[in-house]
Order: C-alpha cells, then structure tokens, then sequence
C-alpha cells in the first residue's frame, strides 16, 4: 500500500523567513512525487515534481523540493517566503507506471506572518 | 490558461438529492481526465479515471455515492448522491497527458453543503 503523510498540519513563519514543509511516503517500487499548493477557494496548483536523476528539484516562485530513497522523504523548501505563500500545500505520490491516480498527504497550512 | 473549467463551483445540496457536476477540458492534449474528492478537513482522495467517450464508472464510500461519465472528448460529469446530512465535500477534476510520470492539472473544484 502507498502511503504518503505530511506531519505538520500547521506552520507559522514570519515574512522572509525560510520554511520547510515536510513530506514522506512509503512504497516499494518506482515513485513519482509532486507539490500542490492550494489557496483558499481555489483549486490545487502544480508548484514541482521529482522523478529521476538530480534529487534537488526547482518549482515556481522560488520552491524546491528535495527527493530522499533513504529517508523515504521530499520536503519542500523556500529560502524566503511571502505572505502570498499563504496556503495549504500538498505532497502527491503516484507509481511510475499506468497509474493516473494521485495519492495526497493530508496538506500542511503554511501561514506567513506580516 | 485555464486548462480545465468546473461548474457548478458550489452547492447546497438538500438531503437525498442528487447533484451533477462537470469538468470542461480546454486542451484535447490531456486527455486522461480523473475526478478527486475531499471531506472537509481530510485528504483528497481519487475517485476514477476515464478516458473515451462511453466510459462509465460507479462507487459506493462512507457518505456517498458516485457515478462518473466521460460524456465527450472534453467533458467529464460526475453525479453525487446519497450525502450524509451535514456533509461538506469538495470536488475536483485534474487533466493529464498520459502516465504516471506526467503532470495532472486540476480544475477549480465543486464545494457540497449538504442541508
């Protein structure tokens, strides 16, 4: 069974502080992993996704991701955030191949502080 | 450019009626069309992937049940009966090329207040 868990339901950080929001999944075969971010009212935008080859991957407005085998993990980071960046975020996981179903982590609200 | 347009956007839904919804497809390059569903405070969970015009799909969860069309080529409707009282759910469609490895987009989502 594939499982993928954000343990962090809520984080609060000021405006230009880094932030890392957390990301693990289990699962023994080929893996996809991706970001969404959701803003209140709005529907899920894709910000990156890991697949192969170089495990530091770059999203849009300044996000990245890093991919871990040994820590079953792909956190996602910002150097300095915005209080535009408010919003839930979600880890996604899918197999590597045939499978157009996306497994979600329960989300992490990221509030920035003025 | 929105890539997928849904409607209606929300809902109050009265106990025991059912409700349809649709997902509109703006690019035919995408077309593996999934619907999505969240209770209020929970995960999003996947409901179905259709691909071709015909193709129909039901199932039954704790709260709901659901049947998914692939009415056209660029419209995807999924009907939602059977809502516990009190329910709050959202509903999203996403849009993607082919396999795994590629990108699903989603679409605004549906929110359902059921009365």
């Amino acid at each position: 069974t594939q499982t993928v868990s954000q343990s962090d339901a809520h984080v609060t950080v000021f405006e230009g502080d880094s932030v890392e929001l957390r990301c693990n999944y289990s699962y023994g075969g080929s893996i996809y992993l991706s970001w969404y971010i959701q803003h209140h009212g709005r529907g899920l935008q894709f910000l990156l996704k890991y697949y192969s080859g170089n495990p530091v991957v770059q999203g849009v407005n300044g996000f990245e991701a890093e991919f871990s085998k040994s820590d079953s993990s792909f956190h996602l980071r910002k150097a300095s955030v915005h209080w535009s960046d408010s919003a839930v975020y979600f880890c996604a996981a899918s197999r590597s191949s045939g499978s157009w179903q996306l497994i979600f982590g329960s989300g992490t609200q990221l509030t920035v502080m003025p | 450019v929105t890539l997928l347009e849904q409607n209606p956007r929300w809902r109050l839904v009265p106990r025991g009626q059912a409700v349809n919804l649709r997902c509109i497809l703006k690019n035919s390059q995408y077309p593996w069309m999934s619907w999505y569903q969240q209770d209020l405070q929970k995960q999003l969970q996947w409901l179905f992937t259709l691909r071709s015009p015909g193709d129909k799909e039901v199932k039954s969860l704790p709260g709901a049940d659901y049947l998914a069309t692939r009415v056209t080529d660029t419209e995807l409707r999924l009907q939602v009966a059977n809502m516990s009282q009190g329910r709050t759910l959202y509903c999203t469609c996403s849009a993607t090329t082919g396999g795994g490895q590629d990108t699903q987009y989603f679409g605004p989502g549906t929110r359902l207040l059921v009365l």
